[in-house]
């Protein structure tokens, strides 16, 4: 069955140090992988995907992840955290051998702290 | 350019009562998808619908809930006799085939 799993519920990283954001996926085909931010009373945003290609992928405001086939992985990453990075995140996978639809992780709390 | 406009986006209700939430998705976006999101919770996918393809329903919580899709634009879901644990954040998203996701902000559904 598809799925998406973010192991940590809130991490915290100092600003300026680089932070990373977990997330695994189980899919029966290829995958499509996004990374979405939720801030505060504010709707999802889209920031960045994998679709095919290389496996770092860049997107908006800095950040950047990178699949791995073999881990079945797609951390996102950041080099140098700032405190408005400060937000809801949440790891999205799209079974393109499969259902189509877009299944969502539990979601991570990212605080960067001053 | 206009986004996913949701409404309304505060719905306070007692139980038992329905409620109908209204979706208005990006013009000319193919896909629509539900989803809900509870307080401390991740997205919970409800219904996806897809060009004039049948809606992928599986979901859905229980019959109480459905969603239609109005000339593949407009989408309203439907929520009878509601119960306290419906209350949560209701999310639309519409995408082009095969692009990302564009959210709404959401209603807020209060089941008193």
């Amino acid at each position: 069955a598809q799925s998406v799993a973010q192991p940590e519920d809130q991490v915290n990283v100092a600003e300026g140090n680089p932070l990373t954001v977990k997330c695994t996926y189980s899919v029966s085909g290829n995958p499509y992988l996004f990374w979405y931010v939720q801030y505060p009373n504010r709707g999802l945003q889209f920031l960045l995907k994998y679709i095919t290609g290389d496996n770092l992928v860049k997107g908006s405001y800095g950040f950047e992840a990178e699949f791995n086939k073999s881990q079945t992985s797609f951390h996102l990453k950041k080099p140098s955290a700032l405190v408005s990075d400060s937000a809801l995140y949440f790891c999205a996978v799209r079974d393109m051998g499969g259902t189509y639809k877009y299944i969502f992780g539990t979601g991570t709390r990212l605080k960067v702290l001053a | 350019g206009a986004g996913v406009s949701q409404s309304p986006s505060n719905k306070v209700t007692e139980k038992g009562k329905d409620v109908e939430l209204r979706c208005d998705p990006i013009s000319g976006h193919t896909a629509l998808y539900w989803y809900r999101q509870s307080l401390g919770q991740g997205l919970e996918f409800l219904i996806y619908f897809q060009g004039n393809s049948a809606p992928d329903k599986s979901g859905l919580p229980s019959d109480r809930f459905s969603a239609e899709r109005t000339g593949g634009s407009v989408s309203t879901l439907t929520i009878q006799r509601t119960q306290q644990e419906d209350s949560a954040v209701y999310l639309c998203a519409s995408s082009l085939e095969n692009s990302p996701l564009h959210f709404g902000n959401g209603t807020r559904l209060t089941v008193t």
